[in-house]
């Protein structure tokens, strides 16, 4: 079975730090993998997606980056925090167009 | 361009009583919907999916129909409980041959059940 873990589970940083959010994915090759983010009670935004190793395209970037260093692991990160990059950041796969499994999230808290 | 549309933001209900959630879409590419219920401080999980038109899909005491013909997917149950209260999402997909299957969501219908 297909497992999605994501790290870490929560954070607090400052205004003006740096950000490296983790997924990592076990039990499927080749997974197509995303960024999603969620201000507090809002929708899903979709941010990056990656189809393969070294190939991320962005969607909405929101000063953030996004790397696929693995097949199985997707990063979102970036060197400079803002007010507004706080919220719920899930990472997800899925199979074509038949469903998007999310894993269980990081909340950021940037103060 | 595709879209979705949630027109409740928030629903209110006591329990036992009957809800629609209404969810339509814009596409002009075959459409897949889904709707997933999100609880407090969880992720998303999905509850239903439909690429069938006007097929019934069930699940969990909850159904919605796929109904190309007037973009709709609403989403309904007979009788909600104190547990359905969440946040709910209708997303779609297109099938554009493409492997990406990336979903556009909905703004949330936030459902809260009363005693």
């Amino acid at each position: 079975a297909q497992t999605i873990h994501q790290w870490p589970v929560a954070e607090i940083k400052a205004v003006g730090s740096p950000l490296s959010l983790g997924c990592t994915i076990k039990g499927k090759s080749s997974p197509n993998l995303y960024w999603y983010w969620q201000a507090t009670g809002g929708t899903l935004q979709q941010l990056f997606y990656s189809i393969t190793v070294g190939q991320v395209e962005s969607v909405v970037q929101l000063n953030l980056s996004a790397s696929r260093p693995k097949d199985d692991q997707f990063i979102l990160s970036t060197e400079k925090l803002l007010l507004s990059h706080s919220g719920f950041y899930l990472c997800a796969w899925t199979q074509g167009n038949t469903e998007v499994f999310f894993g269980k999230g990081t909340r950021l808290t940037v103060v | 361009g595709d879209s979705v549309t949630q027109t409740e933001g928030l629903v209110t209900l006591t329990k036992g009583l009957p809800v629609m959630l209404n969810c339509t879409y814009q596409t002009t590419y075959s459409p897949f919907l889904f709707w997933y219920v999100q609880h407090l401080n969880e992720a998303p999980k999905l509850l239903l999916k439909s690429s069938t038109d006007n097929k019934r899909t069930e699940h969990q005491g909850f159904y919605a129909t796929l109904h190309k013909s007037s973009s709709s997917f609403h989403l309904q149950k007979s009788s909600v409980q104190l547990s359905d209260s969440a946040l709910y999402f209708c997303a779609l997909s297109l099938d554009r041959g493409s492997a990406l299957g990336r979903l556009h969501f909905g703004a949330g219908t936030q459902l809260i059940v009363i005693p």
